[in-house]
């Protein structure tokens, strides 16, 4: 069954470095989504992106946080300065069309900002 | 934002009985979806409601979304060890609001 894929599982940074987080949607999905969830807490909507821009954004995606799909398979987070209050778990999910409504979860990168 | 809220948030039960989690919003959804998330891995979907008292079954699991669109159950009958799990709620506009989510533990 196809699934989306994250990568790296798990990534520690210092404070103020950039970080890129790495996701493959399931194949011929239009929509993508990034959320995060910080440890203990509830999982919060950051940005979907479709037909290659982004659609709606969080209040939480600020100007340190882009997205991109650079080719036909993966969909990436970038975060250009991170703070220790980025550290969480950052999961990717993708959505096959407009007139479907589930969304399907990869298993997640952990992000640890020392 | 749109606030779901999911009660209980801790459920504590031997196998073989039946349960019920509850998750309650003051705004309607196009449409909610059910997940159960494992420690430190990602939500895995298990259902996604659509019309206002639909109910679906999946196995031991029942889910129905109430008639206005603004909430949801979930019932499990004879809980087996293997239920274990946290349940999150999603309502869906744009994006996905989860709840808290409930915590049920099933005791062998």
């Amino acid at each position: 069954e196809p699934e989306v894929t994250q990568t790296p599982s798990h990534q520690v940074t210092q404070m103020g470095q950039e970080v890129i987080l790495r996701c493959v949607p399931i194949s011929n999905h239009l929509y993508f989504y990034w959320y995060r969830q910080i440890l203990g807490q509830k999982v919060e909507f950051l940005v979907s992106f479709y037909n290659n821009e982004i659609s709606e954004k969080s209040e939480i995606f600020d100007d340190q946080f882009s997205v991109e799909r650079p080719d036909g398979s993966n969909f990436t987070l970038k975060i250009r300065s991170t703070k220790l209050e980025d550290s969480a778990m950052y999961f990717c999910a993708s959505r096959a069309s407009t007139v479907t409504y589930e969304q399907y979860f990869g298993p997640g990168t952990r992000l640890t900002v020392t | 934002t749109q606030l779901l809220e999911q009660s209980p948030q801790f459920l504590s039960i031997q196998e073989g009985e039946n349960l019920t989690v509850y998750c309650n919003s003051s705004s309607v959804f196009s449409s909610l979806q059910w997940y159960r998330q494992e420690p430190g891995e990602g939500p895995v979907l298990l259902v996604t409601v659509v019309t206002g008292g639909e109910v679906k079954k999946l196995k031991r699991l029942t889910f129905q979304f109430g008639d206005a669109r603004k909430d949801s159950s979930l019932h499990i009958t004879a809980a087996q060890p293997g239920d274990t799990g946290l349940y999150l709620c999603a309502g869906r506009d744009y994006k996905l609001s989860f709840g808290a989510g409930t915590t049920v533990t099933v005791r062998a």
